[in-house]
């Protein structure tokens, strides 16, 4: 089986603009959800999606937001960029069903560095 | 209590030693403690995982040590190598009837195995 794809892999932007990241994940896999990873902050949870319903969020501004399509891959969206979010985002993905669904996969991430 | 502390920061090990990297958590209703490894430029990787009715668990030359009253576990790499050089993860979780929590993570242990 593939692994978990997201794009685009490298992405600069500037200050008040917007971006969309895109997560695809493991064929079969149902629930997705989203980190932030940062130097000092570590790994943070962002959300989850499962059958194209966020089903848990982190403690993130608004500016943060996602969404999955009934396929279940995933976008993330963060508006009105602001500096610290220069950072690498995670996406990982899980079976999503009760038994199996701590199991975790993360793809490579997307480097996002805001100028 | 959604914490969880590890340590150390930092690990320089010689090759052929133990590796040993601790975590520790506050609240009781985590019932998953899975470790990631993480090369520069990857996404983290589930290497092994415990739940907190089992004190020890071994895989290869990893073992998760788990103790529930002190509310701490530990990684142990046997016989490290310098490929085991990397970033390691701790996590902990908590799963509900639809599914897991979002997931808390340590702040990471940077090792680095010398030959």
């Amino acid at each position: 089986k593939a692994g978990v794809t997201q794009t685009p892999r490298y992405l600069i932007k500037t200050r008040g603009q917007q971006v969309t990241l895109s997560c695809s994940p493991i064929s079969g896999h149902r629930s997705v959800s989203w980190y932030q990873q940062t130097p000092g902050q570590g790994l943070q949870f962002l959300f989850e999606y499962f059958s194209e319903t966020q089903r848990n969020k982190g403690n993130f501004p608004g500016r943060f937001s996602g969404r999955q399509f009934s396929n279940s891959r995933s976008e993330m969206n963060v508006s009105t960029l602001e500096l610290g979010d220069s950072a690498l985002y995670l996406c990982a993905s899980t079976e999503g069903w009760k038994g199996r669904y701590y199991e975790q996969y993360f793809g490579p991430g997307t480097r996002l560095t805001v100028t | 209590q959604q914490q969880v502390k590890q340590s150390p920061q930092s690990l320089i090990v010689q090759k052929g030693g133990i590796s040993i990297i601790n975590c520790a958590y506050e609240n009781t209703a985590f019932d998953y403690f899975p470790w990631y490894q993480q090369f520069p430029g990857k996404g983290p990787a589930l290497l092994i995982a415990i739940r907190p009715d089992v004190s020890e668990k071994k895989e290869g030359r990893f073992t998760i040590s788990f103790n529930k009253s002190a509310k701490q576990f530990s990684l142990h790499i046997m016989d490290s190598q310098p490929g085991d050089s990397a970033t390691y993860f701790c996590a902990a979780m908590r799963g509900d009837s639809g599914g897991y929590q979002k997931v808390t993570f340590g702040t990471g242990t940077k090792l680095q195995v010398i030959p």
